[in-house]
């Protein structure tokens, strides 16, 4: 059974770091991997999608890698914003099922 | 923790033919239900928000004349595919919340294959 693991679960940043996010799985076999982002009372926002065969995708200040074979993917955001404040999701596709990380709570202060 | 499971959990069906997915909250009572879908090798998108007793909201680009969404009860959703066609075939993934609560508690998705 596939496993998704986001550290860290909560994360406080000032105005203006860079920063990364964490997710790991425990089956290597998957199609994608994709990162969203929730904001409060939302449905989910796709981030960022990385097929199986990539290694990283960018858009805009968010970059995420993806290490298929460890198991590991990180969403790195450049020069963070007060805007940015979310939780973000982590999640792997399979055949049949798509299984998603607990998400991790970003706050990003002025 | 909150359970939400789907019915079926993969489905092949003819073209033109309708087909109707379940969502279901098993332990809690959800107000407000999100229904995703993913095509291949695409993201995951957000088809529409259902609250119960009420019309659904669609995204925009979403054809609410084909995908019919039922909210009747505060466990349960419906989503109709209608007159479905090749193209329609996709993951199908329905998320519910409850109340103003800000965690959503995801289905395991439908996979939806239209011959």
């Amino acid at each position: 059974k596939q496993e998704v693991t986001q550290i860290p679960a909560a994360l406080s940043v000032p105005e203006g770091e860079n920063l990364v996010l964490n997710c790991s799985f425990t089956d290597s076999a998957i199609y994608n991997l994709q990162w969203f982002r929730q904001d409060p009372g939302k449905g989910l926002t796709s981030l960022l999608l990385i097929q199986s065969s990539q290694r990283e995708q960018t858009s805009g200040r968010l970059n995420a890698s993806l290490d298929k074979s460890s198991g590991r993917s990180t969403l790195y955001i450049a020069a963070s914003q007060p805007g940015d404040s979310a939780t973000y999701l982590c999640a792997v596709t399979g055949y049949s099922t798509l299984t998603f990380g607990k998400g991790t709570m970003l706050l990003v202060s002025p | 923790g909150a359970v939400v499971s789907q019915h079926p959990s993969w489905v092949i069906c003819k073209s033109g033919t309708s087909v109707k997915i379940e969502c279901r909250s098993l332990d809690f009572q959800a107000t407000t239900m999100f229904w995703y879908r993913q095509f291949p090798k695409q993201s995951l998108m957000l088809m529409a928000t259902s609250n119960e007793g009420s019309k659904a909201t669609y995204e925009q680009g979403v054809e609410k004349d084909k995908f019919l969404i039922n909210h009747a009860s505060l466990t349960l959703s419906t989503l109709t595919v209608t007159s479905a066609h090749p193209e329609d075939s996709s993951f199908y993934i329905c998320s519910a919340r409850v109340g103003s609560e800000v965690e959503q508690y995801f289905g395991p998705g439908t996979r939806l294959t239209v011959t």
